[in-house]
């Protein structure tokens, strides 16, 4: 079975410019998270959703970060205008909501860069 | 809200050694914790969970694990490593209620084996 999917895996871009990174789930999961990973701050979640509905967006750093989840396959967190300090691991990672007790299958990341 | 704890950044060991990567958590509800370790360069898998039952949990590759509710710990072991355990742990927690499916990581631990 195909895990979860990202893209692009990595990815160089200009301060200022608009990235957009992609993710496809496991196939029958309902849930779906977006986590980054930086030395100093560890592995933070940005936002997660449940069928496709944004349940808690509490960790979206600002206004410069969005994510949409238009159907149950497709995923995309977009960054406008990038920053340097954007620069991390983002990963995906979806399951099948069971009670608090559903293991979590991640992506193998996009590394973001901006200079 | 939880919070996790992981006492140590990083664990050298020698090949054959024992070895526990500690974790204390705090919740004001029920929990269920998780283990995942993440290779270079890849995302992060799960090692073990406990749910309820048996407070100690194993994993298929020798590491276990034991739920300690009045010490609110979740230790993980293995009485001998391999060179191939050399990776980055991260102890986790989900709970119910409004944090319904969220995980909350700690900050991770480096495992690094040595021959």
């Amino acid at each position: 079975d195909a895990g979860v999917i990202q893209s692009p895996r990595h990815e160089v871009t200009e301060m200022g410019q608009e990235v957009t990174l992609r993710c496809k789930p496991i196939s029958g999961h309902n849930s779906l998270f977006w986590y980054r990973q930086t030395m100093m701050r560890g592995l933070e979640l940005l936002i997660y959703f449940n069928n496709n509905v944004p349940i808690d967006d509490s960790g979206m750093p600002e206004d410069r970060f969005s994510a949409k989840m238009p159907n149950a396959s497709f995923s995309t967190l977009k960054i406008q205008p990038s920053e340097p300090r954007d620069s991390a691991v983002y990963f995906c990672a979806s399951s099948l909501r069971s009670g608090g007790q559903e293991t979590q299958y991640f992506g193998p990341g996009t590394r973001l860069l901006v200079l | 809200a939880q919070s996790v704890t992981q006492l140590d950044s990083q664990v050298p060991v020698f090949e054959e050694a024992p070895v526990e990567l500690r974790c204390n958590y705090s919740s004001s509800v029920s929990v269920y914790l998780f283990w995942y370790v993440q290779y270079p360069n890849q995302g992060l898998q799960l090692l073990l969970k406990y749910l309820s039952g048996s407070t100690l949990v194993e994993s298929i590759n020798g590491f276990e694990a034991e739920f300690n509710k009045s010490q609110t710990s979740f230790h993980l072991r293995k009485p001998s490593v391999h060179i191939s355990d050399t990776a980055e742990y991260f102890c986790a927690v989900s709970a119910g209620g409004t944090s319904y499916g969220k995980l909350t990581f700690g900050q991770g631990t480096i495992l690094t084996v040595h021959p």
